[in-house]
């Protein structure tokens, strides 16, 4: 079955600390897609990354990074030197391949709060 | 120029009545979908149109019906409103695989139901 567990609630840090939000998903498909999305306190979702399966590479945004590893099913996401704007509850999320359908199944959220 | 929009942003209706969401984009994609969050945040899918067709339907009860007049169109029906469909519904678009798949959301419209 399909899942997506974040299993940490709500996380505190103080600006410019490194802050990591875990992410382990569940899936039998061996063509899968995983997403971070940002939902700031104004309330849209703001998409951050897509990963495909079959790319295992890192990836580095600015002050965001990324740690893709199959061999345990995870998918963190860093923010180096955390800022007051970024606040915010972030999804994990996957879709499969083989539903072809593009659904989203989200994990149940990280809240993040960046105190100056 | 916005992507996904959806209106209204807020919507106060009282119990029974009937009311809709709508949902347009601008991308291009060839899927649409709506998805709920309820007061804990959790976000789940209810439905999806692929080209105006129905492709998924995720056990909602059938007082919300979607209808989708065109691919870049996907409105939400919901008919005699309960309070527990007080939420946030999200419309959202995007390819299909092997197309990108990340899916662009509309800035959600706050149901409360009283």
């Amino acid at each position: 079955a399909q899942k997506v567990t974040q299993a940490q609630t709500e996380i505190s840090v103080v600006e410019k600390e490194d802050v990591t939000l875990d992410c382990v998903y569940e899936t039998r498909d061996t063509t899968y897609y995983l997403f971070w999305y940002k939902q700031p306190p104004s309330g849209e979702l703001v998409f951050l990354i897509r990963r495909n399966s079959f790319d295992e590479q890192n990836e580095i945004s600015g002050r965001y990074s990324w740690n893709f590893q199959k061999s345990t099913s995870s998918f963190n996401f860093t923010i180096t030197a955390s800022q007051v704007v970024d606040s915010a509850v972030y999804f994990c999320a996957l879709s499969e391949g083989s539903s072809n359908t593009g659904k989203l199944i989200f994990g149940q959220g990280t809240t993040l709060q960046v105190k100056p | 120029d916005t992507a996904v929009s959806q209106t209204p942003k807020y919507l106060v209706t009282q119990m029974g009545n009937d009311k809709s969401i709508k949902c347009e984009q601008n991308l291009g994609h060839d899927t649409m979908y709506w998805y709920k969050q309820d007061s804990k945040k959790f976000l789940k899918i209810m439905f999806s149109y692929n080209n105006k067709e129905l492709i998924i339907n995720e056990t909602v009860p059938n007082r919300f019906s979607p209808k989708s007049p065109d691919k870049a169109h996907l409105n939400l029906h919901i008919n005699s409103l309960e309070l527990g469909d007080s939420a946030v519904y999200f419309c959202a678009s995007s390819q299909v695989p092997p197309g990108n798949t990340e899916a662009f959301f509309g800035q959600g419209t706050r149901l409360t139901v009283v």
